[in-house]
């Protein structure tokens, strides 16, 4: 079945800092959407990317759907304590009948201020 | 606008008991989703449904039952809770199937004693 994996795990960065998070698919995605989940809440969109190549930018985070459409990242530059929290990626895979997001394990994001 | 609502938000049970965890959506979605997550497991999908009156198999199935008898209603069923079952459990919604946001509810602590 369709396998999406996340890294790193977990990243611990200085405020004001930049942080990056890479997302791989072992099949090709139709899209791919980015969520955020808060201690303690409950997962939040971000950010739907379907395109080839697609790069879309939100403030300080930017997004990117990889050439292939099979690896994704999220770049967020001068990480602020408001960003804390965990960053999920999740894909669609591009059979017919793709009902499922697949999430990865996510990465945990730490800033010391 | 309440979105997505889950009941209970914390329970505790003895192994061997049952249970049902209600979602409710007032977005008039087709698809509903249930989702548990473990630490460092990221979210797993334990059942789905397409619409009122269907239900399909996720990652992680076994152990638990599901029913969608009216549209705006996805219950997950616990028959004999085992303590692996132990685990956050988020309800979801989308309009599209993967395709458009997945709106999650607040979640439910199930801790099986």
């Amino acid at each position: 079945g369709q396998q999406v994996m996340q890294i790193p795990q977990y990243q611990h960065v200085q405020e004001g800092e930049d942080f990056t998070t890479y997302c791989n698919s072992s099949t090709t995605l139709s899209n791919i959407q980015w969520y955020k989940q808060r201690p303690g809440g409950h997962p939040v969109f971000l950010i739907q990317l379907v395109k080839s190549g697609e790069v879309k930018k939100q403030k300080r985070l930017t997004f990117q759907f990889g050439e292939a459409k099979k690896n994704s990242s999220l770049h967020i530059t001068a990480t602020q304590t408001t960003d804390v929290g965990t960053y999920f990626c999740a894909g669609r895979g591009s059979g017919a009948g793709s009902y499922q997001l697949t999430f990865g394990k996510g990465t945990k994001l730490s800033v010391i201020p | 606008n309440a979105g997505v609502t889950q009941t209970p938000k914390f329970r505790v049970l003895k192994t061997g008991q049952s249970m049902t965890l209600l979602c409710a959506q007032d977005m008039n979605h087709e698809y509903m989703y249930w989702y548990r997550q473990d630490p460092g497991m990221g979210l797993r999908l334990i059942h789905y449904s397409v619409g009122e009156g269907t239900t399909a198999k996720g990652e992680v199935p076994d152990g638990y039952n599901v029913s969608r008898l009216k549209k705006q209603n996805f219950l997950l069923g616990l028959e004999s809770a085992a303590p692996s079952q132990t685990s956050v459990y988020f309800c979801a919604s989308s309009l599209v199937a993967g395709a458009t946001e997945a709106f999650f509810g607040q979640g439910t602590r199930l801790t099986v004693v």
